[in-house]
């Protein structure tokens, strides 16, 4: 079973201030990506990372595919409270399946 | 006009009753999900189909039988309903391709008395 722990599992921050949310597991993943979740709704795609090593960014989101394509990182910048939400990263391994890890929670505080 | 609808948004019952919750997406995909969401906000995989046909199915009691009439439509019927069902259940499309983006529904919350 391929598993991926995610850290912190929750954040709170005040507007303004820079995070790092980790993403880590022992298995390799083909590509592996990030989606918000907010009360109420389904989970909605940030981005996906393909490439071991590949950076990508998303306005104030930058998103690291490690090297070994094991783990994943998203650094958001001056945070803001629109960021609020349940972040979670995913994997696609075997079987066709998705691996989601449990979620960071993030609440930024104005 | 919603990608992937899901009804009913609320599902209040009593445990041992039957339900059914109905799923629908316009995207044109070939594969759809069923996922549960527990307490936690922990999200886990329950069945997979392309194109009306079961891929995966992730250890998930048979009291819960998905059915598949078209590639639009992925129903969820629950027998025996326990109190340890009760969580949020989502549903999902993508296109085959394992890179490809997932499109949730906004959930069902099944809550057993």
């Amino acid at each position: 079973t391929q598993l991926l722990e995610q850290s912190p599992q929750f954040l709170s921050i005040q507007e303004g201030e820079n995070l790092t949310v980790y993403c880590n597991s022992s298995s390799v993943f083909s590509s592996l990506q990030w989606y918000r979740q907010e009360p109420g709704e389904g989970p909605v795609l940030l981005v996906t990372v393909v490439t071991g090593g590949e950076v990508k960014k998303l306005k104030r989101l930058t998103f690291q595919f490690g090297d070994a394509r094991k783990d994943s990182s998203l650094h958001i910048t001056a945070a803001q409270p629109g960021d609020t939400g349940l972040y979670l990263c995913a994997g696609w391994g075997g079987y066709s399946t998705l691996t989601f890890g449990k979620g960071t929670m993030l609440l930024v505080s104005p | 006009d919603t990608a992937v609808s899901q009804t009913p948004k609320y599902l209040v019952t009593q445990m041992g009753n039957d339900k059914s919750i109905k799923c629908e997406q316009n995207l044109g995909h070939d594969t759809m999900y069923w996922y549960k969401q527990d307490s936690k906000k922990f999200l886990k995989i329950m069945f997979s189909y392309n194109n009306k046909e079961l891929i995966i199915n992730e250890t998930v009691p048979n009291r819960f039988s998905p059915k598949s009439p078209d590639k639009a439509h992925l129903n969820l019927h629950i027998n025996s309903l326990e109190l340890g069902d009760s969580a949020v259940y989502f549903c999902a499309s993508s296109r085959q391709n394992s890179n490809q983006p997932q499109h949730f529904g906004d959930g069902t919350r099944l809550s057993i008395l």
